[in-house]
């Protein structure tokens, strides 16, 4: 079956340094991709998309390129910042299941230190 | 636009007793999904509505498990007899059905079963 598979944490950075949060997928026909965030006690909020191979969803600094020839998703960021201290999900959504349940990543910590 | 809503935020219950949650999805949204997440893991799917129509469930949604939505508007998942193992946030999201494929997410409702 479909699944998705994300870099284990925690990820601890110091401020302005470079992100990137590994995210391979595995699904048949052409799937849609997300990134969720989801900050403490907090449900999880879109970060960007990604709904065709080449695709590159891009927010608030953040951007994600949709490779189906790797099937990756990695998620990006050239300069964080403490406020971007989350837990970061990747998701995606099968092509045959439109409509249907999102598959997610078991999520990457990421602590951003000043 | 006020958002996915959900009630309670959090509930404490004993080995045994019932509980029910409630979500309210946005409203233009036909579309109604529950998740549950546990610590340290992605979110996983439990059921999907469309309009009234329950259209899928999750094997995770054991016969202790229901979901209903009535009028198409909120929905209801309720546990009988909780069992410790049921001990989890548990997320709901809403989508519309105009080709748009993204889910929007409520704060949750965390579970502690003692």
């Amino acid at each position: 079956g479909d699944s998705v598979t994300q870099m284990e944490g925690p990820v601890t950075l110091s401020e302005e340094a470079f992100l990137t949060i590994n995210c391979t997928y595995t699904a048949t026909g052409y799937p849609s991709l997300f990134w969720y965030v989801q900050y403490p006690g907090e449900g999880l909020q879109l970060l960007l998309k990604a709904t065709k191979a080449d695709d590159k969803g891009s927010n608030k600094g953040f951007e994600a390129t949709y490779r189906k020839e790797t099937t990756s998703f990695h998620l990006e960021k050239g300069s964080v910042q403490v406020s971007d201290s989350a837990v970061y999900f990747c998701a995606l959504l099968g092509s045959y299941n439109q409509g249907g349940k999102l598959i997610f990543g078991q999520g990457t910590e990421l602590s951003v230190k000043p | 636009d006020t958002g996915v809503s959900q009630d309670p935020r959090h509930k404490i219950t004993k080995r045994g007793q019932n509980v029910t949650f409630r979500c309210d999805p946005i409203s233009e949204h036909n579309r109604l999904y529950w998740y549950r997440q546990t610590l340290g893991q992605g979110p996983e799917f439990l059921t999907y509505f469309q309009n009234e129509a329950q259209l899928e469930k999750s094997r995770l949604l054991s016969d202790r498990f229901s979901a209903e939505r009535p009028k198409g508007s909120f929905s209801t998942l309720e546990i009988q007899r909780t069992e410790q193992g049921d001990s989890a946030m548990y997320l709901c999201a809403s989508s519309s059905e105009r080709g748009e494929e993204t889910q929007y997410f409520g704060p949750g409702t965390r579970l502690l079963v003692l």
